[in-house]
Protein backbone atom coordinates (compact mmCIF):
# COMPACT_ATOMS: atom_id res chain seq x y z
CA UNK A 1 0.00 0.00 0.00
CA UNK A 2 1.35 3.84 -0.62
CA UNK A 3 -0.83 5.07 2.03
CA UNK A 4 -1.54 8.57 1.81
CA UNK A 5 -0.09 10.30 -1.16
CA UNK A 6 -0.50 13.90 -2.61
CA UNK A 7 1.01 15.57 -5.18
CA UNK A 8 2.94 18.32 -5.83
CA UNK A 9 5.15 18.30 -3.15
CA UNK A 10 5.70 22.16 -4.05
CA UNK A 11 4.16 24.83 -5.91
CA UNK A 12 4.84 28.14 -6.37
CA UNK A 13 1.61 30.63 -7.57
CA UNK A 14 0.64 33.92 -8.30
CA UNK A 15 -2.12 36.13 -6.48
CA UNK A 16 -5.64 35.38 -8.22
CA UNK A 17 -4.31 31.65 -9.76
CA UNK A 18 -6.20 28.46 -9.13
CA UNK A 19 -4.69 25.11 -8.38
CA UNK A 20 -5.59 21.88 -7.20
CA UNK A 21 -4.20 19.94 -4.97
CA UNK A 22 -4.05 16.24 -4.99
CA UNK A 23 -5.28 13.66 -2.28
CA UNK A 24 -5.02 9.79 -2.99
CA UNK A 25 -5.32 6.89 -0.83
CA UNK A 26 -5.24 3.25 -1.17
CA UNK A 27 -6.71 1.76 1.96
CA UNK A 28 -10.32 2.02 1.50
CA UNK A 29 -10.64 4.65 4.01
CA UNK A 30 -14.10 6.19 4.51
CA UNK A 31 -13.28 9.62 5.87
CA UNK A 32 -10.62 11.85 4.17
CA UNK A 33 -9.83 15.21 4.94
CA UNK A 34 -7.32 18.10 4.42
CA UNK A 35 -5.44 20.13 7.08
CA UNK A 36 -3.26 23.63 6.70
CA UNK A 37 -0.09 24.20 8.97
CA UNK A 38 1.17 27.43 9.29
CA UNK A 39 3.72 28.28 12.14
CA UNK A 40 2.96 28.13 15.78
CA UNK A 41 -0.79 27.74 15.07
CA UNK A 42 -0.95 23.62 14.66
CA UNK A 43 -2.73 22.22 11.85
CA UNK A 44 -6.68 23.35 11.23
CA UNK A 45 -8.97 21.47 8.91
CA UNK A 46 -9.87 23.04 6.15
CA UNK A 47 -12.41 20.24 4.50
CA UNK A 48 -13.51 16.98 5.21
CA UNK A 49 -15.68 14.13 3.60
CA UNK A 50 -17.23 10.66 5.60
CA UNK A 51 -17.67 9.32 2.41
CA UNK A 52 -17.94 9.71 -1.60
CA UNK A 53 -20.28 12.21 -2.47
CA UNK A 54 -20.35 13.67 1.02
CA UNK A 55 -18.26 16.36 1.94
CA UNK A 56 -18.39 19.67 4.60
CA UNK A 57 -16.80 22.34 6.02
CA UNK A 58 -13.97 22.40 8.81
CA UNK A 59 -12.68 25.08 10.94
CA UNK A 60 -11.13 27.38 8.01
CA UNK A 61 -12.91 26.46 4.67
CA UNK A 62 -12.93 29.95 3.21
CA UNK A 63 -11.08 30.13 -0.46
CA UNK A 64 -11.45 26.18 -0.52
CA UNK A 65 -13.37 23.72 -2.53
CA UNK A 66 -13.38 19.93 -2.37
CA UNK A 67 -15.54 16.76 -3.88
CA UNK A 68 -15.72 13.35 -3.10
CA UNK A 69 -16.17 11.80 -6.59
CA UNK A 70 -14.53 8.60 -5.25
CA UNK A 71 -13.31 6.80 -2.19
CA UNK A 72 -9.89 7.16 -2.98
CA UNK A 73 -9.36 10.74 -4.20
CA UNK A 74 -10.05 13.81 -2.50
CA UNK A 75 -8.69 16.92 -4.01
CA UNK A 76 -8.79 20.42 -2.43
CA UNK A 77 -9.00 23.28 -4.84
CA UNK A 78 -7.78 26.77 -4.66
CA UNK A 79 -10.55 29.28 -6.66
CA UNK A 80 -8.03 32.47 -6.54
CA UNK A 81 -5.07 32.18 -4.09
CA UNK A 82 -4.17 34.50 -1.64
CA UNK A 83 -1.03 35.26 0.34
CA UNK A 84 -2.45 34.12 3.34
CA UNK A 85 -3.41 30.74 1.34
CA UNK A 86 0.85 30.35 2.12
CA UNK A 87 0.99 27.17 3.84
CA UNK A 88 2.38 23.47 4.08
CA UNK A 89 -1.33 20.90 2.93
CA UNK A 90 -1.71 18.14 4.47
CA UNK A 91 -4.22 15.81 3.18
CA UNK A 92 -5.51 12.97 6.25
CA UNK A 93 -7.42 9.72 5.83
CA UNK A 94 -9.14 7.42 8.53
CA UNK A 95 -11.03 4.02 8.31
CA UNK A 96 -14.23 5.38 9.88
CA UNK A 97 -15.71 8.87 10.17
CA UNK A 98 -15.06 8.00 14.11
CA UNK A 99 -12.38 9.80 15.56
CA UNK A 100 -9.40 6.63 15.09
CA UNK A 101 -5.53 6.71 13.48
CA UNK A 102 -5.64 8.73 10.91
CA UNK A 103 -2.31 8.47 8.41
CA UNK A 104 -1.11 11.92 6.89
CA UNK A 105 0.25 12.47 3.37
CA UNK A 106 4.10 13.68 2.87
CA UNK A 107 2.27 17.51 2.50
CA UNK A 108 2.18 19.88 -0.56
CA UNK A 109 4.29 22.94 0.30
CA UNK A 110 2.16 26.07 -1.41
CA UNK A 111 3.84 29.50 -1.84
CA UNK A 112 1.74 32.13 -3.16
CA UNK A 113 3.12 35.56 -4.11
CA UNK B 1 -15.96 27.34 19.44
CA UNK B 2 -13.96 25.31 20.81
CA UNK B 3 -10.18 25.57 21.49
CA UNK B 4 -7.05 23.44 22.40
CA UNK B 5 -4.47 24.91 24.10
CA UNK B 6 -0.91 23.38 24.51
CA UNK B 7 2.31 24.08 26.47
CA UNK B 8 4.98 24.77 26.06
CA UNK B 9 5.33 25.97 22.66
CA UNK B 10 9.20 24.75 22.95
CA UNK B 11 11.36 22.88 24.91
CA UNK B 12 15.00 22.26 25.25
CA UNK B 13 16.63 19.20 27.07
CA UNK B 14 19.86 17.33 27.71
CA UNK B 15 19.63 14.06 26.34
CA UNK B 16 18.59 11.61 29.32
CA UNK B 17 15.84 14.53 31.00
CA UNK B 18 12.31 14.01 31.28
CA UNK B 19 9.82 15.85 29.15
CA UNK B 20 6.35 17.12 29.31
CA UNK B 21 3.85 18.64 27.11
CA UNK B 22 0.49 19.79 28.39
CA UNK B 23 -2.97 20.41 26.63
CA UNK B 24 -6.16 21.64 27.55
CA UNK B 25 -9.64 22.38 25.94
CA UNK B 26 -12.27 25.46 26.87
CA UNK B 27 -14.68 22.14 26.34
CA UNK B 28 -14.91 18.84 27.28
CA UNK B 29 -13.63 16.37 24.53
CA UNK B 30 -15.00 13.04 23.63
CA UNK B 31 -10.90 11.82 22.85
CA UNK B 32 -7.60 13.15 22.47
CA UNK B 33 -5.14 12.25 20.09
CA UNK B 34 -1.85 12.51 20.05
CA UNK B 35 0.53 12.94 17.03
CA UNK B 36 4.09 13.05 16.44
CA UNK B 37 5.80 15.42 13.26
CA UNK B 38 9.65 15.35 12.50
CA UNK B 39 10.91 18.32 10.82
CA UNK B 40 10.27 18.64 7.62
CA UNK B 41 7.67 15.56 7.83
CA UNK B 42 3.93 15.04 8.38
CA UNK B 43 2.16 14.29 11.19
CA UNK B 44 2.46 10.24 12.73
CA UNK B 45 -0.12 9.11 15.35
CA UNK B 46 0.75 8.02 18.39
CA UNK B 47 -2.17 7.45 20.44
CA UNK B 48 -5.55 7.90 21.23
CA UNK B 49 -7.27 8.16 24.58
CA UNK B 50 -11.09 8.12 25.16
CA UNK B 51 -12.08 7.31 29.32
CA UNK B 52 -11.74 9.60 31.95
CA UNK B 53 -8.71 9.51 33.79
CA UNK B 54 -7.40 7.05 31.07
CA UNK B 55 -3.05 6.30 31.37
CA UNK B 56 -1.33 4.32 28.42
CA UNK B 57 1.92 4.05 27.94
CA UNK B 58 4.26 3.30 24.86
CA UNK B 59 7.87 2.46 26.23
CA UNK B 60 9.21 5.88 27.41
CA UNK B 61 5.94 7.63 26.57
CA UNK B 62 3.33 8.20 29.12
CA UNK B 63 -0.24 9.59 28.03
CA UNK B 64 -2.83 10.82 30.49
CA UNK B 65 -6.42 12.11 29.79
CA UNK B 66 -8.13 14.14 32.44
CA UNK B 67 -11.05 13.04 34.74
CA UNK B 68 -13.20 16.37 33.24
CA UNK B 69 -11.99 15.00 29.64
CA UNK B 70 -10.43 18.44 29.23
CA UNK B 71 -7.08 17.93 29.74
CA UNK B 72 -4.07 15.85 28.62
CA UNK B 73 -0.71 14.91 28.89
CA UNK B 74 2.05 13.56 27.28
CA UNK B 75 5.44 12.36 29.07
CA UNK B 76 8.52 11.13 27.88
CA UNK B 77 10.93 9.64 30.19
CA UNK B 78 15.05 9.81 29.74
CA UNK B 79 14.52 11.52 26.08
CA UNK B 80 16.70 10.50 23.38
CA UNK B 81 17.90 12.46 20.40
CA UNK B 82 15.63 10.04 18.51
CA UNK B 83 12.96 11.96 19.95
CA UNK B 84 13.35 15.50 18.61
CA UNK B 85 10.12 16.60 16.81
CA UNK B 86 7.04 18.55 17.85
CA UNK B 87 4.21 16.31 19.70
CA UNK B 88 0.79 17.76 18.96
CA UNK B 89 -2.49 17.11 20.77
CA UNK B 90 -5.77 16.75 18.79
CA UNK B 91 -9.44 17.37 20.91
CA UNK B 92 -12.33 15.33 19.11
CA UNK B 93 -15.80 16.73 20.07
CA UNK B 94 -17.70 17.73 17.02
CA UNK B 95 -14.76 17.99 15.11
CA UNK B 96 -10.63 17.74 15.36
CA UNK B 97 -8.50 20.30 16.60
CA UNK B 98 -5.05 20.34 17.09
CA UNK B 99 -2.90 22.30 19.63
CA UNK B 100 -0.24 24.62 18.63
CA UNK B 101 2.51 21.73 19.24
CA UNK B 102 5.19 21.40 21.31
CA UNK B 103 8.80 21.93 19.92
CA UNK B 104 11.02 19.10 21.60
CA UNK B 105 14.92 19.61 20.70
CA UNK B 106 17.72 17.37 22.67
CA UNK B 107 21.11 17.87 23.16
CA UNK B 108 23.07 15.06 22.78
Amino acid sequence: NAGVTQTPKFQVLKTGQSMTLQCAQDMNHEYMSWYRQDPGMGLRLIHYSVGAGITDQGEVPNGYNVSRSTTEDFPLRLLSAAPSQTSVYFCASSATARPETQYFGPGTRLLVL
Amino acid sequence: GQQVMQIPQYQHVQEGEDFTTYCNSSTTLSNIQWYKQRPGGHPVFLIQLVKSGEVKKQKRLTFQFGEAKKNSSLHITATQTTDVGTYFCAGHNNDMRFGAGTRLTVKP
